[in-house]
């Protein structure tokens, strides 16, 4: 079925250096794309989002890139600090009429910064 | 503008009991969505509710319920609670400005254990 995953279930990172977390998406319809970020004990927290009619959306120390060719989508975190440890999820809006779940997620990769 | 609130945030019940878990939206906000997650299964998606009519449905049994008043604010209630059903209940709220996707703002959840 239709499902958006995650490549890594966790990830390490120096304190400074750049993250990397990857998402891949099965549905080639897919249009629009949005990343989570979960801290231990909290709710998830919007972050970042992107359409299918962009390869790259830049945020505050967040890029998205988006590759359709391949189904892929990658949230870069530049500088990582101690505050990003959490659990990142990219997530999958869908149309709310079509009867699916509204909202789709991967399970999620959690980012460790090592300081 | 103040995020999605939920109370309680923290609830302990016993096997058999009953639960109301409630959620108040974002100013503005017309839908509210209803998960659950837990460390074996992630987050799965429970109802949707807008203009207080549950207009999605997730693979729950019918012990799970909800409802949604007239200012948007919604209700989860539990029935005959099973130790499976300890979890965090996170709600989210969306602008369903008109069937296109939508971004889905979370509140911080309620965790539920059940002993």
């Amino acid at each position: 079925g239709e499902s958006v995953g995650l490549h890594l279930p966790t990830l390490s990172v120096q304190e400074g250096d750049n993250s990397i977390i990857n998402c891949a998406y099965s549905n080639s319809a897919s249009d629009y794309f949005i990343w989570y970020k979960q801290e231990s004990g909290k709710g998830p927290q919007f972050i970042i989002d992107i359409r299918s009619n962009m390869d790259k959306r830049q945020g505050q120390r967040v890029t998205v890139l988006l590759n359709k060719t391949v189904k892929h989508l990658s949230l870069q975190i530049a500088a990582t600090q101690p505050g990003d440890s959490a659990v990142y999820f990219c997530a999958e809006p869908r149309t709310p009429y079509s009867g699916n779940t509204p909202l789709v997620f991967g399970k999620g990769t959690r980012l460790s910064v090592i300081a | 503008k103040a995020g999605v609130t939920q109370t309680p945030r923290y609830l302990i019940k016993t096997r058999g009991q009953q639960v109301t878990l409630s959620c108040s939206p974002i100013s503005g906000h017309r839908s509210v969505s209803w998960y659950q997650q837990t460390p074996g299964q992630g987050l799965q998606f429970l109802f949707e509710y807008f203009s207080e009519t549950q207009r999605n449905k997730g693979n729950f049994p019918g012990r799970f319920s909800g409802r949604q008043f007239s200012n948007s604010r919604s209700e989860m209630n539990v029935s005959t609670l099973e130790l499976g059903d300890s979890a965090l209940y996170l709600c989210a709220s969306s602008l369903a400005s008109g069937g296109a996707t939508d971004t889905q703002y979370f509140g911080p959840g309620t965790r539920l254990t059940v002993l």
